[in-house]
């Protein structure tokens, strides 16, 4: 599966839209980026996932470049609930194998 | 619907003990995960179940990690004997055939 680059920590205040890149300049055609969030002392919490077009459910959008090799999260209305680490994985559909690769992801800490 | 149950969520053991968690995944997830996460780092595999049958353990260090999930349904991970740099937090995840993955909060383990 592709590696992906993501900024270590960042900082949004809350109410505000923050958004969190991802790069993953590798990634093969049939791979999907995937987003899940961990709060502490939690497991990490499914978020998103999509292949080439952007997608929007009730906890944010994902914006994905046309080429293909970056992405952005969205968070529209930060809340101080949001503070978290998020991880942006890369990662191909195979049938029984959906197996997910962990990097260190970004710690979003949102201020009040 | 109920999410993924883990026991016991705290575990304090010296070196060269054994200790084992459980998992009870969501009702009709035929996949189950068990990862591994060090303090400041991602969580990493160790082994994946396809019902009752192992589908990948090649990051499971087998000379002192066990799992097994009986009937296809729970699952208990055993470390017998620990070392200190078994000192994590262990998940546990399950998934239905296709989709994301759901996680349980975890078992921290210190190993003292």
């Amino acid at each position: 599966d592709a590696k992906t680059t993501q900024p270590t920590s960042m900082d949004c205040a809350e109410g505000r839209a923050a958004n969190l890149p991802c790069n993953h300049s590798t990634i093969s055609g049939n791979e999907y980026v995937y987003w899940y969030r961990q709060i502490h002392s939690q497991g990490p919490q499914y978020i998103i996932h999509g292949l080439k077009n952007n997608e929007t459910n009730e906890m944010a959008s994902l914006i994905i470049t046309e080429d293909r090799k970056s992405s952005t999260l969205i968070l529209p209305h930060a809340t101080l609930r949001d503070t978290a680490v998020y991880y942006c994985i890369v990662r191909v559909e195979r049938s029984n194998d959906y197996k997910l690769s962990f990097g260190a992801g970004t710690t979003v800490t949102v201020r009040a | 619907e109920a999410g993924v149950a883990q026991s016991p969520r705290y575990k304090i053991i010296e070196k060269r003990q054994s200790v084992a968690f459980w998992c009870n995944p969501i009702s009709g997830h035929a996949t189950l995960y068990w990862y591994q996460q060090i303090l400041g780092q991602g969580p990493k595999l160790l082994i994946q179940f396809q019902n009752n049958g192992v589908v990948d353990d090649s990051q499971l260090p087998k000379d002192r990690f066990s799992a097994e999930r009986l009937k296809g349904v729970d699952s208990t991970l055993k470390i017998q004997p620990a070392k200190l740099e078994d000192s994590a937090v262990y998940l546990c995840a399950s998934s239905p055939r296709s989709g994301e993955q759901y996680f349980g909060p975890g078992t921290r383990l210190t190993v003292t």
